[in-house]
């Protein structure tokens, strides 16, 4: 399967935890981003990689959440001290250029 | 604020119906119009548009920007189960390279 990949698909996780989230784009397209979906609602945009540059983030990405993009392949989302708030479906999309992007299947965050 | 706004929010049809899904949007440097289909997870991409009055065509599905009125439309012919998912309309804008979102459509079609 040559679509992006996420893992893992599902994490539940105790309030206060740290979680990790990777996110392997399609291998020729060097822009990546990561969006938040709650239940009912379109995603949005938390912050996007062109190579391994965070070039935008949305005030949604607290001091809590990072990034990175080491080597301008595989993404990582890190949030720490977890909230409830924080439960949420999260998606990495990529894409070759300022054209369509194409989604992962997301990982599903739920914090007890 | 940037808004993108989605109707109707829910939609029953049954198979074989027609069915036309609305997008609004108000932004700032619009740049572009997307439409994603969302079943289970993962949105994938049906359209994007980004000149007024020229209708994109991909089997029963069809959509088409009005940048003057700023809004989309999204018809699907001849529906079908499969068609069950949620539609979402997102806008790109210059300078920027998020993708600004509407809630989503949900359409089920019944047998």
């Amino acid at each position: 399967d040559t679509g992006v990949s996420q893992d893992p698909r599902h994490k539940i996780t105790k309030r206060g935890q740290n979680v990790t989230f990777r996110c392997d784009p399609i291998s020729e397209h060097n822009r990546l981003y990561w969006y938040r979906q709650t239940l009912g609602q379109g995603p949005e945009f938390l912050t996007y990689f062109q190579n391994e540059a965070q070039l935008e983030k949305s005030r949604l990405l607290s001091d809590r959440f990072s990034a990175e993009r080491p080597k301008g392949s595989f993404s990582t989302l890190e949030i720490q001290r977890t909230e409830q708030g924080d439960s949420a479906m999260y998606l990495c999309a990529s894409s070759r250029g300022p054209v369509e992007a194409f989604f992962g299947q997301g990982t599903r965050l739920t914090v007890v | 604020e940037d808004k993108v706004v989605q109707s109707p929010l829910s939609l029953v049809v049954h198979e074989g119906d027609t069915v036309t899904l609305n997008c609004s949007y108000e932004v700032t440097n619009f740049r572009s119009l997307l439409w994603y289909k969302q079943e289970k997870k993962a949105p994938t991409f049906l359209f994007m548009l980004t000149s007024s009055g020229i209708e994109k065509k991909s089997g029963r599905l069809s959509s088409i920007l009005d940048k003057k009125e700023l809004f989309s439309i999204l018809n699907i012919t001849a529906t079908q189960t499969g068609d069950s998912a949620v539609y979402l309309c997102a806008v790109g804008k210059g300078g920027s390279e998020k993708l600004v979102f509407g809630k989503g459509t949900k359409l089920t079609v019944n047998p």
